[in-house]
C-alpha cells in the first residue's frame, strides 16, 4: 500500500478563497483523522471519522471549517473563506482497529499558506 | 477522555548518551499508546506502540518504551543517541472504547556532537 496520501502537498491561497485539502486513507482502515499543526498550538485534532461517519468534530475551530468522508477511500477538509491564521500544516491519518490490533499512519501533510 | 502529558518540551543529549523522553497517560483503563517521530518538514512516523501485550515494546531505530500501569507512564528510551535522532517526538493515546487518537505537546530532541 502507498500509505496515506494527501494532496496537495503545498497550497498558497489568498485570504477569502476556498481551500480544499484531500486525503486518501490506507485501504481497509476504518478510522480517519484530520490534524492541524502550528508552532503556537502544536498538533491539534480537528475531526475524526469511524466507518465514514464523523464521530467527534469538537476540534474544528469555526464554521468556516468542514470535513466530509463520502466513502471509505476519500476525505476532504474545506476552509471557506480562508484566513491568514489558518496557515498551518494539515495532516490526515488513518487507522485500523480489529480486536486488540491497532495501527495508525500519517500522510505527509499539506502545508497551507493563506496570504 | 484519554490524554497524554509529555514532560519536557526540549531535551538535549550528547551523542552516545541515553535518550529518555517522558510520557504519562490519563485513563481509567489501560489504553493503546504510541510514540511517533517527526523529522523537520516531514510527516509523523510511527516508532512503536503498546496494545496490552508485552509491557516492554521495541520499535524502530533502536527505541523502546515500557508501559508501567502503576505509574501510568510510557517513557521512550534509546541507550545511545545518534545525530540522526534529532527530531520531535510525540506520545499519543487511543482509548479502548473510542477511536480518538490524541497527542501530547511533543518533545524536541537535539543531539550534541
Amino acid at each position: 500500500d502507498a500509505g496515506v496520501i494527501q494532496s496537495p502537498r503545498h497550497e498558497v491561497t489568498e485570504m477569502g478563497q476556498e481551500v480544499t485539502l484531500r486525503c486518501k486513507p490506507i485501504s481497509g482502515h476504518n478510522s480517519l483523522f484530520w490534524y492541524r499543526q502550528t508552532m503556537m498550538r502544536g498538533l491539534e485534532l480537528l475531526i475524526y471519522f469511524n466507518n465514514n461517519v464523523p464521530i467527534d468534530d469538537s476540534g474544528m475551530p469555526e464554521d468556516r471549517f468542514s470535513a466530509k468522508m463520502p466513502n471509505a477511500s476519500f476525505s476532504t477538509l474545506k476552509i471557506q473563506p480562508s484566513e491568514p491564521r489558518d496557515s498551518a500544516v494539515y495532516f490526515c491519518a488513518s487507522s485500523l482497529r480489529t480486536g486488540r490490533k491497532i495501527e495508525a499512519f500519517f500522510g505527509q501533510g499539506t502545508r497551507l499558506t493563506v496570504v | 477522555a484519554q490524554s497524554v502529558t509529555q514532560l519536557g518540551s526540549h531535551v538535549s543529549v550528547s551523542e552516545g548518551a541515553l535518550v529518555l523522553l517522558r510520557c504519562n497517560y490519563s485513563s481509567s483503563v489501560p489504553p493503546y499508546l504510541f510514540w511517533y517521530v517527526q523529522y523537520p518538514n516531514q510527516g509523523l512516523q510511527l516508532l512503536l506502540k503498546y496494545t496490552s501485550a508485552a509491557t516492554l515494546v521495541k520499535g524502530i531505530n533502536g527505541f523502546e518504551a515500557e508501559f508501567k500501569k502503576s505509574e501510568t507512564s510510557f517513557h521512550l528510551t534509546k541507550p545511545s543517541a545518534h545525530m540522526s535522532d534529532a527530531a520531535e517526538y510525540f506520545c499519543a493515546v487511543s482509548g479502548n472504547n473510542d477511536y480518538k487518537l490524541s497527542f501530547g505537546a511533543g518533545t524536541t530532541v537535539t543531539v550534541r556532537a
